[in-house]
């Protein structure tokens, strides 16, 4: 199983709810990401997680709080949103710790919208 | 983080031309990874080079990296319209060791 699932695919959310995006992948990786993709943009890098601990926060503001319950869950927690954080979340998983050894595989992403 | 710079940002194509897109960085790579992303769809892992000069063939798609690992090129032969989307160079985030950092991209669209 390759595959990296990414729940709702679609949320619209006001900007005082308290919502959550689930990632989950079963290939044993150990390198859990999440990136924020605005339209016509590459993937920015949010949150790195390796073997279950918080490594990497691109001083992503709190509104977004990250959780890894487990090596196969990958949770992002939203509160307080802004219009301007509207865009595709993709999470990602890697065999390790290391990018430049590991290819990343990519969920299908939640299409966020803050209203 | 480690910056690099693709061109062209946009490419259109006819079937059956070639396409190629390149990556620059200011300092030397350790390593490059490839994904396209299809419209509406997720990035996806087409290759990664390590080694100065390495070439890498995927049927129509050669992948070069540079002899001073400082660029990368893709090149794609007699394009089809399967090719559509962006084609993403990253090599990794030097601060983070742990993230890639991905180059802008260079959207392709072929019309038939």
């Amino acid at each position: 199983d390759t595959e990296v699932t990414q729940t709702p695919k679609h949320l619209v959310m006001g900007m005082t709810n308290k919502k959550s995006l689930k990632c989950e992948q079963h290939m044993g990786h150990r390198a859990m990401y999440w990136y924020k993709q605005k339209a016509k943009k590459p993937p920015e890098l949010m949150f790195v997680y390796s073997y279950e601990k918080l490594s990497i926060n691109e001083s992503v503001p709190s509104r977004f709080s990250p959780e890894c319950p487990n090596s196969s869950l990958l949770n992002l927690h939203l509160h307080a949103l802004q219009p301007e954080d509207s865009a595709l979340y993709l999470c990602a998983s890697s065999q390790g710790g290391l990018a430049g050894v590991y290819e990343q595989y990519f969920g299908p992403g939640t299409r966020l919208t803050v209203t | 983080g480690q910056q690099v710079m693709q061109i062209p940002q946009y490419q259109h194509v006819q079937e059956g031309e070639d396409f190629t897109t390149y990556c620059n960085s200011s300092t030397t790579l350790s390593n490059i990874q490839w994904y396209k992303q299809r419209p509406g769809g997720h990035p996806v892992f087409l290759i990664q080079l390590v080694k100065s000069g390495e070439v890498k063939k995927q049927k129509r798609l050669t992948f070069q990296f540079g002899e001073a690992k400082k660029n990368s090129s893709l090149h794609i032969t007699a394009t089809q319209t399967t090719d559509v989307g962006t084609y993403f160079c990253a090599p990794p985030n030097s601060n983070s060791g742990y993230a890639l950092n991905f180059g802008k991209g260079t959207s392709l669209l072929v019309t038939p």
